[in-house]
């Protein structure tokens, strides 16, 4: 089975912060996505990756960055944590290889910034 | 701007009864790809099942079947025999190719289980 692993499942930041959140998967793809989940929102795509140091902005890339230095490491860095950036963040990835391919998930981090 | 509309922000069905969840699109791609996640309480997103647009024959896993109407933009969900464990939210998603790989989502359904 696919895993995709983020490293935390919560954290708590300081207005200003910079934040950094990790995600890892062990399947080879080379697909790589960042979610934002608001109840009432539905998930909401921040930045996406195809490639090892390639990046796409999605709807709401305001206020983050990525990087993807390595093709099983995917990063989401806030550069300086807002409070209206409490949310759950979601990472994905998938195989580029067949247009029917799922987006296999990580369980999630809830960062809340007071 | 694509877009994916669930209009049942909650629904409630009784164990072993059927329901349905509703899911419209809107694209003017003739190739795209739909699928519908499951997120239980421990926030992991499963998924439940896909359907390719160019296909005419409605897919099916197990008590999750699809009901996908091309021309109308629809793609229902149904669960038979409904059971405590697809207690969720459930989010339809669409992919067509000119948006990469990324998925599309809806803001979900949250389905409640009574016994």
């Amino acid at each position: 089975d696919v895993k995709v692993t983020q490293s935390s499942r919560y954290l708590v930041k300081r207005t200003g912060e910079k934040v950094f959140l990790e995600c890892v998967q062990d399947m080879d793809h080379e697909n790589m996505f960042w979610y934002r989940q608001d109840p009432g929102l539905g998930l909401r795509l921040i930045y996406f990756s195809y490639d090892v140091k390639m990046k796409e902005k999605g709807d709401i890339p305001e206020g983050y960055s990525v990087s993807r230095e390595k093709k099983e490491r995917f990063s989401l860095i806030l550069e300086s944590a807002s409070t209206n950036q409490t949310s759950m963040y979601l990472c994905a990835s998938s195989y580029v290889g067949q247009k029917n391919s799922p987006l296999h998930f990580g369980n999630g981090t809830r960062l809340t910034v007071t | 701007a694509q877009t994916v509309t669930q209009s049942q922000p909650e629904m409630s069905v009784q164990e072993a009864e059927t329901v349905t969840l509703s899911c419209t699109y809107d694209t003017s791609e003739s190739d795209y790809y739909l699928f519908w996640y499951k997120q239980p309480p421990s926030r992991q997103m499963i998924l439940v099942i896909r359907q390719e647009a160019y296909k005419q024959q409605n897919a099916t896993e197990n008590r999750f079947s699809v009901n996908f109407q091309k021309a109308a933009k629809s793609f229902s969900l149904k669960i038979s025999d409904s059971q405590l464990g697809d207690a969720a939210m459930y989010f339809c998603a669409y992919r067509t190719p000119n948006s990469g790989y990324a998925l599309n989502f809806g803001k979900g359904t949250s389905l409640l289980v009574t016994p």
